[in-house]
């Protein structure tokens, strides 16, 4: 079946590294992928997205390139900020409305 | 501009005990979802629908029930509270035409929930 691996956290950075979640999947078809973010006490919030093979999604300085052939939608940003403190969830889509997601990811930044 | 609503945002029940979380939406999106989020784990679903008067099952649909009598609601109901179910809800909606996969799912706050 589907699934959807992610890096084990907590990841923490100082302020302005850069950042590397790695995120890989298992899916028959062509699976949109997606990174969500959520911020402490609040619901997910989408960060960005790609729904074929090359493209990439951007948002906020964040970005991640879908890659077939390494099955693998990794999420990277140059210069981390303290609000980027969050837990980062990868997630897939694979010809249905439902959703897999991976186990996420905390990121701590320090300033 | 609300969004995906949520309540309560916090609960404690006793075992064996009943209640039903609320979730609103007011972007008119057909689709709604719920979710659980367990500790050190990623969201499992519960229960979707897709339309009202329209449900199902999801991944873990055991010791809850819904229902959608309209496009904008889409209330959880726990029966006879277990400790298993201690966890954080979020309910989800999105819109689709086709039900295809690149739909972005908008969610609530979330309810956590905590069952003694």
């Amino acid at each position: 079946g589907n699934s959807v691996t992610q890096m084990e956290g907590p990841v923490t950075l100082s302020e302005e590294a850069f950042l590397t979640i790695n995120c890989t999947y298992t899916a028959t078809g062509y699976p949109s992928l997606f990174w969500y973010v959520q911020y402490p006490g609040e619901g997910l919030q989408l960060l960005l997205k790609a729904t074929k093979a090359d493209d990439k999604g951007s948002n906020k300085g964040f970005e991640a390139t879908y890659r077939k052939e390494t099955t693998s939608f990794h999420l990277e940003k140059g210069s981390v900020q303290v609000s980027d403190s969050a837990v980062y969830f990868c997630a897939l889509s694979s010809g249905t409305y439902k959703y897999i997601f991976g186990t996420g990811t905390r990121l701590k930044v320090l300033a | 501009n609300a969004g995906v609503t949520q309540t309560p945002k916090f609960r404690i029940l006793k075992i064996g005990q009943s209640m039903t979380l609320q979730c609103t939406q007011d972007m008119n999106h057909n689709y709604m979802y719920w979710y659980r989020q367990d500790p050190g784990m990623g969201l499992k679903l519960i229960y979707y629908s897709v339309g009202a008067g329209i449900t199902d099952k999801g991944e873990v649909p055991n010791g809850y029930n819904v229902s959608r009598s309209t496009t904008e609601d889409f209330p959880l109901r726990l029966e006879l509270a277990a400790p298993s179910q201690t966890s954080v809800y979020f309910c989800a909606s999105s819109y689709s035409m086709t039900g295809g996969s690149t739909d972005t799912q908008y969610f609530g706050p979330g309810t956590r929930l905590t069952v003694l």
